[in-house]
């Protein structure tokens, strides 16, 4: 299948600074990029869809001004969050996809944010 | 709307015996379906997806699912489990209209297999 690369896999940071996340599909061009969060009892929430050279779609409940996405190519997603705090210390994921319908996404490894 | 339900929030077998982890799904439609498998403090992985034809659907790792329209189900099974097997499983499903971007996921289940 085809690879996400996620990075970094782990990051410890202080209040109140920022921490910035990327993905990269390394094989094909991931017109979609997905950002999931996921919490201790396993679920995932989707946090925002991104697609390429505009703007992301933001779930409910999200704060855009927080998670800040960029999916600048057809290769690269960032997510960024922002002034972190102690309680968006959690897994987040990052997927990618193509435009068919019919295939699946691939998921990077995901990075564990630690905020201190 | 779409939705994905994975009722059982854990499963436990013994290593050898037949697996079965449950997903039943709401779509309009005739979606397209996937399992995935998530190791800890790993990304998920693909294991198989339904597109079209066959109901019965082979993966990886000697994983299948079965495919049942009449009740919307899609159900991930093993006839012999392993221990390694181990792990959380992620049903979910895309939609083939409009919404085709969107991916639902289950909850999750996690399966135990004992030695």
């Amino acid at each position: 299948g085809a690879v996400v690369s996620q990075h970094p896999s782990r990051v410890i940071c202080k209040s109140g600074t920022s921490v910035k996340i990327e993905c990269r599909s390394l094989d094909f061009q991931a017109t979609t990029m997905f950002w999931y969060r996921q919490f201790p009892k396993k679920s995932l929430m989707l946090m925002a869809t991104s697609n390429e050279g505009s703007k992301a779609t933001y779930e409910q409940g999200v704060e855009k001004d927080k998670f800040l996405i960029n999916h600048a190519s057809l290769t690269l997603s960032t997510l960024t969050v922002t002034s972190a705090h102690p309680e968006d210390s959690s897994f987040y994921i990052c997927s990618a996809s193509s435009d068919s319908p019919n295939t699946e996404a691939f998921f990077g490894q995901g990075t564990r944010l630690t905020v201190v | 709307a779409q939705s994905v339900a994975q009722p059982e929030d854990q499963v436990n077998v013994a290593e050898g015996n037949p697996l079965t982890v449950k997903c039943t799904y709401s779509v309009s439609g005739n979606p397209y379906l996937f399992w995935y498998v998530q190791y800890p403090n790993r990304g998920l992985q693909f294991l198989l997806k339904y597109i079209t034809g066959d109901n019965l659907v082979k993966g990886s790792y000697g994983f299948e699912a079965e495919f049942n329209k009449s009740q919307t189900s899609f159900h991930l099974k093993k006839p012999s489990a392993l221990v390694s097997d181990s792990a959380l499983y992620f049903c979910a499903v895309r939609d083939r209209g409009y919404n085709f971007n969107k991916f639902y996921f289950g909850s999750g289940t996690k399966l135990n297999v004992k030695p």
